[in-house]
């Protein structure tokens, strides 16, 4: 069965400096997301992205989180100078964007900031 | 603001028992409802659920969906040592990407 997949599964990473999280969604989705869980609370939605572009983001995505998809399987979220805070379990998800509109996650990079 | 609240938070039960799990919203532009499975790590796809009074069933779990008074049930029979996990409930909008998460329930089923 496809599944989306992630990689690293956990990064630690010094304040400052830039991240790059990556994932695979499922070959025939169109839409993409990422989303975060700091440890105890909830998942949190970052950003959405379709048809190369942002279509929607939330007030966490901040001028120093950005998404690519760099070719035609790969999907990336960039985090420039990471803080403390950045500390979080990060999901990435997607859907087909026709018939059926449930996301799909990704088993999660843990990314720890020190 | 909008608001998903899961209750019970936590919730410990023997195995063969029956539970409820509760989802309640306060949400604007509600297009539909989703339950998660979350274990280790990816939170896993169970329902969704858009129109009120139809149950939603696989296997030993079902779901349905009250529009009118804005709450959700996730029900799962004869409970098993693997049905322990966090279950997430989620809202999607219309005319947006986003969902937006309760704080999930953590189900622990005993031997």
């Amino acid at each position: 069965e496809p599944e989306v997949t992630q990689t690293p599964s956990h990064q630690v990473t010094q304040m400052g400096q830039e991240v790059i999280l990556r994932c695979v969604p499922i070959s025939n989705h169109l839409y993409f997301y990422w989303y975060r869980q700091i440890l105890g609370q909830k998942v949190e939605f970052l950003v959405s992205f379709y048809n190369n572009e942002i279509s929607e983001k939330s007030e966490i995505f901040d001028d120093q989180f950005s998404v690519e998809r760099p070719d035609g399987s790969n999907f990336t979220l960039k985090i420039r100078s990471t803080k403390l805070e950045d500390s979080a379990m990060y999901f990435c998800a997607s859907r087909t964007g026709t018939a059926s509109y449930e996301q799909y996650f990704g088993p999660g990079t843990r990314l720890t900031v020190t | 603001e909008d608001k998903v609240v899961q209750s019970p938070l936590s919730l410990v039960v023997h195995e063969g028992d029956t539970v409820t799990l509760n989802c309640s919203y306060e949400v604007t532009n509600f297009r539909s409802l989703l339950w998660y499975k979350q274990e280790k790590k990816a939170p896993t796809f169970l329902f969704m659920l858009t129109s009120s009074g139809i149950e939603k069933k696989s296997g030993r779990l079902s779901s349905i969906l009250d529009k009118k008074e804005l709450f959700s049930i996730l029900n799962i029979t004869a409970t098993q040592t693997g049905d322990s996990a966090v279950y997430l409930c989620a809202v999607e909008f219309q005319g947006a990407q986003k969902l937006v998460f309760g704080q999930g329930t953590r189900l622990t089923i005993n031997p």
